[in-house]
């Protein structure tokens, strides 16, 4: 079944503490990208990649890092988590060709930082 | 800058009506133009998408239609039911400029139907 998996689902977590969201999609896509979603505010894009080894800042970067080492993988990582970081956070993935493919989402990552 | 505007951000409407959303793109080469759902709770789902060489397409209640030269595209939802209440979102495929071989979304569009 083609997917794409975020991990974990639900977190609660302290300021400072290092966390990773992992995001696995089996549909051999090029194109990979993290949003969060907080009330009001729509999908706000964090970072994307283009291909492997290739990542950009989105609308709101502070705060993050990613990497793409793999195809398949595009981890999102929070260094010194805080407050305003709590949200809901989705991975999603298309293939390139042609330009025109369908966008894939998660199921989305709730994040609680206190 | 690369932009998607969509309007309105809240629409209520009684069931039966149609309902329409308005989005608009700054990049004149974008040649994919999709729109999601997303129901409370869940990720949002592709609904229906028009590519750029297409003026409108329909699936059952839900069209959309694009304008290259007004750089322009619509969902219309017809004969709306309390079941498409959602937030829809649209988004376009950048082809030039910074965000090249992106997908920028708009900010959404909250529609509740009123039974």
């Amino acid at each position: 079944e083609a997917q794409v998996t975020q991990n974990p689902r639900y977190l609660i977590t302290v300021t400072g503490k290092k966390l990773t969201v992992t995001c696995s999609q089996n549909m051999n896509h090029e194109y990979m990208s993290w949003y969060r979603q907080d009330p009001g505010l729509g999908l706000r894009q964090i970072y994307y990649s283009m291909n492997v080894e290739v990542t950009d800042k989105g609308d709101v970067p502070e705060g993050y890092k990613v990497s793409r080492k793999e195809k398949r993988n595009f981890p999102l990582i929070l260094e010194s988590p805080s407050p305003n970081q709590t949200s809901l956070y989705f991975c999603a993935s298309r293939g390139l060709a042609l330009n025109t493919g369908e966008l894939f989402f998660g199921e989305g990552s709730r994040l609680t930082v206190l | 800058g690369e932009n998607v505007e969509q309007h309105p951000s809240t629409l209520s409407v009684q069931e039966g009506d149609s309902a329409v959303i308005k989005c608009t793109y700054s990049d004149s080469a974008s040649n994919y133009f999709p729109w999601y759902k997303q129901e409370l709770g869940k990720r949002p789902q592709l609904i229906i998408d028009i590519r750029s060489n297409v003026g409108e397409k329909k699936d059952q209640r839900i069209a959309v239609t694009l304008n290259k030269t007004a750089k322009h595209f619509s969902l219309h939802i017809t004969e709306t039911q309390p079941e498409d209440s959602a937030v829809y979102f649209c988004a376009a495929h950048f082809l030039t400029g910074g965000s090249q071989g992106n997908l920028i979304f708009g900010k959404g569009t909250k529609l509740s139907v009123k039974p």
